[in-house]
């Protein structure tokens, strides 16, 4: 079946970088997502990749994917307080409009 | 571009009452999905609809029932509310189904009481 993992929980000190796992089962994933949310709020698309990409780049993110092994993550330079909030990888396959979604990776970043 | 929009923000309804939700898609999107965020089944696929057809439908009973006009804009539907049902309801567009990336809007809480 699908599945999304991701650790629940990361504290980090301003000005260092994060970094968010996420694992997932289906290998037939073809997009593969980064969602922000903060208190209250709705989703903020951050970055997605294709599952044909090894990496992208974009700004002060970073995600790697790793096909072989079903991960990806999230690498944030330099966080800042603004960044903490909880941040969800999700996947999808062609033409399904549906996401998948993990748990969810609460950040806290302390001054 | 206006993101998309969902109204109301804030619902509080009884249990056994029914409501409906809307959702605005960005322009010239066509593709309109749902999602329920509660803090114990995390984030969940409700349905989407293209072209004013459900095309796929997550796992929820048929209390939740959805809908999408010519515009695009979609309404969602919930009979007989159960106290299980309060959660964030979102919404999310996208340009069509080759385009998966999908805009949320900031969504409905719904309280049941």
């Amino acid at each position: 079946g699908e599945d999304v993992e991701q650790s629940l929980f990361l504290s980090v000190r301003e000005g260092d970088s994060s970094v968010i796992n996420c694992t997932y089962t289906d290998s037939s994933s073809t997009y593969l997502y980064w969602y922000k949310q903060e208190p209250g709020a709705g989703l903020q698309l951050l970055t997605y990749i294709f599952s044909n990409m090894d990496m992208k780049q974009d700004q002060r993110l970073t995600v790697l994917l790793n096909k072989k092994d079903k991960h990806l993550s999230l690498r944030i330079a330099d966080t800042q307080t603004g960044d903490s909030a909880i941040y969800f990888c999700a996947v999808s396959k062609s033409n399904t409009g549906k996401l998948i979604f993990g748990q969810g990776t609460t950040l806290q970043v302390k001054p | 571009k206006a993101g998309v929009t969902q109204t109301p923000r804030y619902l509080i309804k009884t249990r056994g009452q029914q409501v409906t939700l809307s959702c605005s898609p960005i322009s010239g999107h066509r593709s309109v999905s749902w999602y329920q965020q509660t803090p114990g089944q995390g984030l969940q696929f409700l349905f989407e609809y293209f072209s004013e057809t459900q095309r796929n439908k997550g796992n929820f009973p048929g209390r939740f029932s959805g809908r999408q006009f010519s515009n695009s804009r979609s309404e969602m539907n919930v009979s007989t509310l159960e106290l299980g049902d309060s959660a964030l309801y979102l919404c999310a567009s996208s340009l069509d189904r080759g385009q998966e990336t999908q805009y949320f809007g900031p969504g409905t809480r719904l309280l049941v009481l």
